[in-house]
């Protein structure tokens, strides 16, 4: 069982809509968990963390963490073909004393004006 | 915010040379420094951990003498692929931590011909 998953997609969803993409991880003990967004070829831009259950919204963006469920999703409202990109979904495991991030594969959205 | 400065941003080098990578963070210091490699389509894999003053900690799998770590000093660590094979040809990044959060540099594309 890979430590951090994401279904690889495309994800594909027209202008305006809601993009939903999800995360699950296998250390029950992990406690901070990320979302980066990647454009091919570059680095990996930060777009929110969440340490808490629940949702956490910051603008069109939405996380939000099961612990229970292992469980983590970024919600994009409102999606623009500019968010066409790379999420990758990132956790740090309660085993870590580094703080090291793991990350998923990566879930590809395509989003069709 | 925080920067971290990568150099080079691409290189080109011969099967069995050697080729150096460096991170430095300008406006802040590096108490950890994690190093990532990430093949075309696939996700970021953790390759090391460094920190100040002492030796690297490598991942399973990962060979602690071809791929030599030093973090020298709060602000500077670096990379060095020794002996580099087309099989190394990949894309490097670093990613710091501090007591703020986390920031990766801007990457290195490792062309081995």
């Amino acid at each position: 069982q890979k430590e951090v998953e994401q279904n690889s997609g495309p994800l594909s969803v027209p202008e305006g809509a809601i993009a939903s993409l999800n995360c699950t991880y296998s250390d029950r003990g992990s406690q901070s968990f990320f979302w980066y967004r990647q454009y091919s070829g570059k680095s990996p831009e930060l777009i929110m963390f969440i340490y808490s259950n629940g949702d956490k919204e910051d603008g069109r963006f939405t996380a939000q963490l099961n612990k229970a469920s292992q469980y983590v999703s970024l919600l994009i409202r409102d999606s623009q073909p500019s968010d066409s990109a790379t999420y990758l979904c990132a956790v740090v495991p309660g085993s870590s004393n580094t703080g090291k991030l793991i990350f998923g594969q990566g879930t590809t959205l395509q989003v069709k004006p | 915010g925080a920067v971290v400065s990568q150099h080079p941003s691409r290189v080109i080098c011969k099967s069995g040379t050697s080729v150096k990578i460096e991170c430095r963070s300008l406006d802040f210091q590096a108490t950890t420094m994690f190093w990532y490699r990430q093949f075309p389509k696939q996700s970021l894999m953790l390759m090391a951990t460094s920190n100040e003053g002492s030796k690297a900690t490598y991942e399973q799998g990962v060979e602690k003498d071809k791929f030599l770590i030093n973090h020298a000093s709060l602000t500077l660590s670096t990379l060095t692929v020794t002996s580099a094979h087309p099989e190394d040809s990949s894309f490097y990044i670093c990613l710091s931590r501090d007591s703020y959060g986390y920031t990766f540099g801007s990457g290195t594309r490792l062309t081995v011909v």
